[in-house]
Parts: C-alpha cells; structure tokens; sequence
C-alpha cells in the first residue's frame, strides 16, 4: 500500500513565525503536490513538484515556498506565518498512469494553527 | 475558467438506503474525472478514475457515471453504511497536473 505520511497532524504557531511542514512518501512517486483545504473552498494547490529539485507554482504559491532535495520527501515553508494561512495542509503524491493521467495518493493532513 | 459544480451540499440519509450524488463541469480540455472519499480530519481517498471513453465505473457499492456530451456524472452509493458518512469530492483533471476540484459534498449516513 502506498503511504504518505506528514509530520504533525496539528499545529500551532504565532504570527510571523517560520513553518516547515513535512511530506515523505514511500512509493517512489515523481509527483508530489501541496495543497490547503479551507471550508467552502475545497481544494487549492500551492505548490507541486514532478522530480527532484523541480518545483511549479499552483494556483495560490504567495506566501509559501518549497523544498524537494530527495525523491520521497516534500517540505512546505511558510516564511513567516500569518492568521490567514490557518488551514488544513494536504500533500499528495502521484505515479503515472497509462494513458498520462496519474493517481493521487493524500497523507492525512496538518491543521495549521496560526495565533 | 475551469469549474466543478457538486451537489447537494449535504445530505442526510438512512442507513441501509440508497443515495446518488452529482458534479457538473466546465472543465477543457478534458482528461478524467475522479470521485474521492474524505472521512473527516482525513486526507481523501481515490475512489475511481475515468476517461473520456469510460461511462460507467464502480468499486464495491460505488458506482461512478460519466456522459462526456453533457458534462455531468454521478456517484451512486448502494445500500449506505455508517461509515459511507463522509465528504465526497469531485474533481477533473485537463491535464498536465491541472486538476480542478469541486467543493464536495458531506453524507451522513444515520441509523
């Protein structure tokens, strides 16, 4: 079975702080994605990487930034955190099905408390 | 601009009951249409996968619909269990990692 797993199922920091929230998958996955889900939202993805040292912004990067120096693992930085960046974090990771699309395995998630 | 319309929002069903839920999309160009199961305080689970050419997919007592001509499918759930009680989530992808995400819709299943 694949897993993903994410280092802290909860967060809590203080505005300004710096952030790293910590992906690692087990399956030897190329894509790996970062994504927050707020109520009524749904889904956004924020950054996502399909190799090592490869990164592309997704739809809302501002504020975060990334890091994939090893294939299994995928950090999310907040430079410094603020209240609006409370949220649920989600990291997926992807193999390549026939065809080019690809399926997405999701750890459990970071509820990223910001005070 | 790409959208995934889901409904309903919510929907409170009877155990043992069956129960179909709906997504709509805007979504171009076209690649596949995925149905997730989030559990709460869960990340989401696939659930199916399906191409343009595939109308009907299902897994265990999931049954996922797609007309491709009107941009519309369908996840029907039979014989509802408690622990069918979860967001379901719709999502299109249009390829290259675009993936569009509806806004899920919550099921409680009660006794």
């Amino acid at each position: 079975d694949v897993k993903v797993t994410q280092s802290s199922r909860y967060l809590v920091k203080r505005t300004g702080e710096k952030v790293f929230l910590e992906c690692v998958q087990d399956m030897d996955h190329e894509n790996m994605f970062w994504y927050r889900q707020d109520p009524g939202l749904g889904l956004r993805l924020i950054y996502f990487s399909y190799d090592v040292k490869m990164k592309e912004k997704g739809d809302i990067p501002e504020g975060y930034s990334v890091s994939r120096e090893k294939k299994e693992r995928f950090s999310l930085i907040l430079e410094s955190a603020s209240t609006n960046q409370t949220s649920m974090y989600l990291c997926a990771s992807s193999r390549t099905l026939a065809g080019g699309s690809y399926e997405q395995y999701f750890g459990p998630g970071t509820r990223l408390t910001v005070t | 601009k790409n959208q995934v319309e889901q409904s309903p929002q919510s929907l409170i069903i009877l155990e043992g009951k069956n129960c179909t839920l709906q997504c709509n999309y805007t979504v171009s160009p076209f690649s596949n249409l995925r149905w997730y199961k989030q559990d709460t305080g869960r990340g989401p689970v696939s659930l199916t996968i399906m191409t343009f050419s595939e109308n009907t997919k299902s897994n265990g007592r999931y049954t996922a619909t797609l007309d491709a001509d009107t941009k519309q499918s369908s996840l029907h759930i039979t014989a509802s269990q408690l622990s069918d009680s979860a967001s379901y989530i719709c999502v299109v992808e249009a390829g290259s990692y675009q993936l569009t995400f509806g806004k899920g819709t919550k099921l409680s299943v009660i006794p």
